[in-house]
């Protein structure tokens, strides 16, 4: 079964480049890695989700290398509203269905 | 803002009581889900609606009770609950029940079982 394994935390200071990677071993070919924001007392907000190679969006970039075993989310210039926990999961292709992990704590500070 | 509502946002209930959490969709999505996120554990998958009719149920005890009476609306039915079923509830909700379809999640329901 797909799992995800991210770093429990990370700090950062605005204006930095911030870099979280992820670890799925067992995810299957057509399956998604998704990224989701999560906010204290709000709901999970997606990010970006990629299938191969590169995605970018307006608001980070998603690196999956050839073998996908793993994936990198990349936030550029970050700022303190970046402050959240960020959710890797595996989205299985056949049932929709999003594995997610414990996430990682993002604080930046100023 | 999501697109997602849910109310209340915030729950306070007995082991005896019965209660229901609301969750309404704006956004003209087809599939509707209920989450489970306890302190300190990934989210839990309950339930899964496409089109109104239940199409996952993850074994998630029976003192839950999910209703969908339109793609635009879903229910949790609670009753006789336990302190360990005290989380925050999430509803989402995604076009179609496809894994292309991002989920656009709600606020959240934070229960609290005494």
């Amino acid at each position: 079964l797909a799992k995800t394994t991210q770093p429990i935390s990370m700090d950062s200071y605005e204006g930095q480049e911030v870099n979280i990677t992820c670890s799925h071993n067992n995810i299957a070919t057509n399956d998604y890695i998704t990224w989701y924001q999560q906010f204290p007392s709000q709901g999970p907000r997606f990010i970006i989700q990629g299938y191969k190679t590169k995605v970018t969006n307006e608001v980070a970039s998603l690196f999956i290398p050839a073998d996908r075993k793993s994936s990198t989310l990349s936030l550029p210039r970050v700022s303190l509203s970046d402050t959240a926990v960020y959710y890797c999961l595996v989205r299985l292709y056949n049932t929709d269905k999003l594995i997610f992990g414990t996430g990682t704590r993002l604080q930046v500070f100023p | 803002e999501t697109g997602v509502t849910q109310t209340p946002r915030h729950l306070v209930m007995g082991m005896t009581n019965k209660k229901s959490l609301k969750c309404e969709q704006h956004l003209g999505h087809n599939a509707m889900y209920w989450y489970k996120q306890s302190a300190k554990k990934p989210l839990e998958l309950m339930f899964v609606y496409s089109l109104e009719e239940r199409v996952e149920n993850n074994s998630v005890p029976s003192r839950f009770s999910p209703e969908c009476p339109n793609s635009s609306h879903l229910f949790l039915h609670l009753h006789t609950l336990q302190p360990e079923d005290s989380a925050l509830y999430l509803c989402a909700s995604s076009q179609e029940h496809r894994a292309n379809y991002e989920q656009y999640f709600g606020p959240g329901t934070r229960l609290t079982v005494t």
